[in-house]
């Protein structure tokens, strides 16, 4: 089915560890975003993407690099992982005002 | 700058009563208006959109109308069944490519 794949689903680090999110799309989307969801806190966007070759910060940027080689994939990196993004990580793709379609999500611990 | 405030929940109900779940929003301009449905353990889904002042967007028996005068998206359904429980997120279109989410509603159907 055509959508948004994340890899991995699941993933525990230990503190300082590094890793990357691998987002992929195949609806030839332009606009690409990775979303951190924390218990009461709802989505929050950490950087986002408006096509190939760019990225942008989101509202909490601070400890994630991200990467648009390829117009299909969004790629978020933790250099050295905290126990502060252990976390829910979602990433989504929209053409427009037209509503996002989401991941299933990579569940983070970082312990 | 745009925002999405929606109602506290949780919201418990028994199964085959009238659902409203609350959402208003504050946005320079006209945006297109979005509920968003995530079943546990699952990324979010589609649920219905609005892209004008009095518009009726409807899906799975859910509906929400978009009121310009009163700045609310509210999400209604007339008989909710178990599984329609799940937490649900108002969001609008802030300029092309960004969306603003609410916190989510967590919703309750008791058999």
């Amino acid at each position: 089915n055509a959508g948004v794949t994340q890899t991995p689903k699941f993933r525990v680090l230990k503190t300082g560890q590094s890793m990357t999110l691998l987002c992929a799309q195949d609806m030839n989307h332009e606009y690409m975003y990775w979303y951190r969801q924390d218990p009461g806190m709802g989505l929050r966007l950490i950087h986002y993407s408006v096509g190939e070759g760019t990225t942008a910060k989101g509202e909490v940027p601070d400890g994630y690099n991200v990467s648009r080689l390829k117009k299909q994939n969004f790629l978020l990196g933790l250099e050295s992982a905290a126990p502060s993004q252990t976390s829910v990580y979602f990433c989504a793709s929209t053409e427009g005002s037209y509503g996002y379609t989401f991941g299933s999500g990579t569940r983070l611990t970082v312990v | 700058g745009d925002s999405v405030t929606q109602m506290e929940g949780p919201v418990t109900l028994s199964e085959e009563a009238f659902l409203t779940i609350n959402c208003t929003y504050t946005a320079t301009g006209y945006p297109s208006l979005f509920w968003y449905v995530q079943y546990p353990g699952e990324g979010l889904q589609l649920l219905l959109k609005a892209t004008k002042a009095d518009d009726k967007g409807s899906n799975k028996g859910f509906e929400a109308t978009y009121r310009k005068e009163t700045t609310s998206f509210h999400l209604e359904k007339g008989s909710v069944q178990v599984s329609d429980s799940a937490v649900y997120f108002c969001a609008l279109a802030s300029g092309t490519y960004k969306y603003i989410f609410g916190t989510g509603t967590r919703l309750k159907v008791l058999a």
